[in-house]
């Protein structure tokens, strides 16, 4: 079974970026046969798509949030990993943030990592 | 891009059905065939119930079952359970290649 685990920073401060990467326990980015995912959830409130990438690294992105994200694949220690950055941060943007696969041939959002939690505060 | 617009609670006894709607466009629930619901316990990662509309995963018990009509789709569950008491979610994509949630349901079990 695939395993997703983000992480990151718990705390940045206002007008900083935030970044975020996730891990995949398998080889599945590569496979191609995927896109992935970053959501978030603000304390209360529902679930909010950020973007998506693909191997090829076609993006897009949720058009509130299109001037500040920016979703990339990255070869970190010898290993891929589905990266976010989201620039000039404010306290509107402190909430668990979730990465997520989904096959290019269905079968929804499945599975997503454990959620990483991240404050914006001075 | 709006948020579907799911009801914001909805609750049952033990045993009993309750079914959550999903309303969108023409955009998105009502052209494609890819909405999918999430089971979200707090704390916890959401996991996927029911995709592609009506397909349910193998580890996701038969209690659950999803259909769609025109721009609404909707979750049912059968045989409501204590372990049920949690918030769900539809999602779906759009003709903007995007992907669009629900507002969520909580659901309550009396």
């Amino acid at each position: 079974q695939v395993l997703l685990q983000g992480s990151g920073p718990g705390l940045v401060k206002p007008s900083q970026t935030l970044s975020l990467t996730c891990t995949v326990s398998d080889n599945s980015i590569l496979s191609g046969d995927y896109y992935w995912h970053w959501i978030r959830q603000s304390a209360g409130k529902g679930l909010e798509w950020i973007g998506r990438i693909s191997l090829s690294g076609n993006t897009k992105y949720n058009a509130s949030l299109q001037s500040r994200a920016t979703i990339s694949l990255d070869w970190i220690k010898n290993q891929d990993h589905i990266s976010l950055r989201l620039t000039s941060v404010t306290a509107t943007d402190t909430a668990t943030y979730y990465c997520a696969r989904e096959a290019y041939y269905g079968g929804g959002l499945d599975p997503w990592g454990q959620g990483s939690l991240v404050t914006v505060s001075s | 891009q709006s948020a579907l617009t799911q009801v914001a609670s909805v609750s049952g006894s033990p045993g009993q059905s309750i079914t959550i709607s999903c309303i969108g466009t023409s955009s998105d629930v009502g052209r494609y065939n890819s909405v999918s619901w999430y089971q979200h316990h707090p704390g916890k990662a959401p996991k996927v119930l029911i995709h592609d509309v009506t397909k349910r995963p193998s580890d996701i018990s038969d209690r659950f079952s999803g259909s769609k009509s025109g721009n609404t789709a909707s979750l049912t569950i059968s045989g409501l359970q204590a372990e049920d008491e949690a918030d769900y979610y539809c999602g779906s994509s759009t003709d903007s290649n995007t992907w669009v949630f629900g507002g969520g349901t909580k659901v309550t079990v009396l």
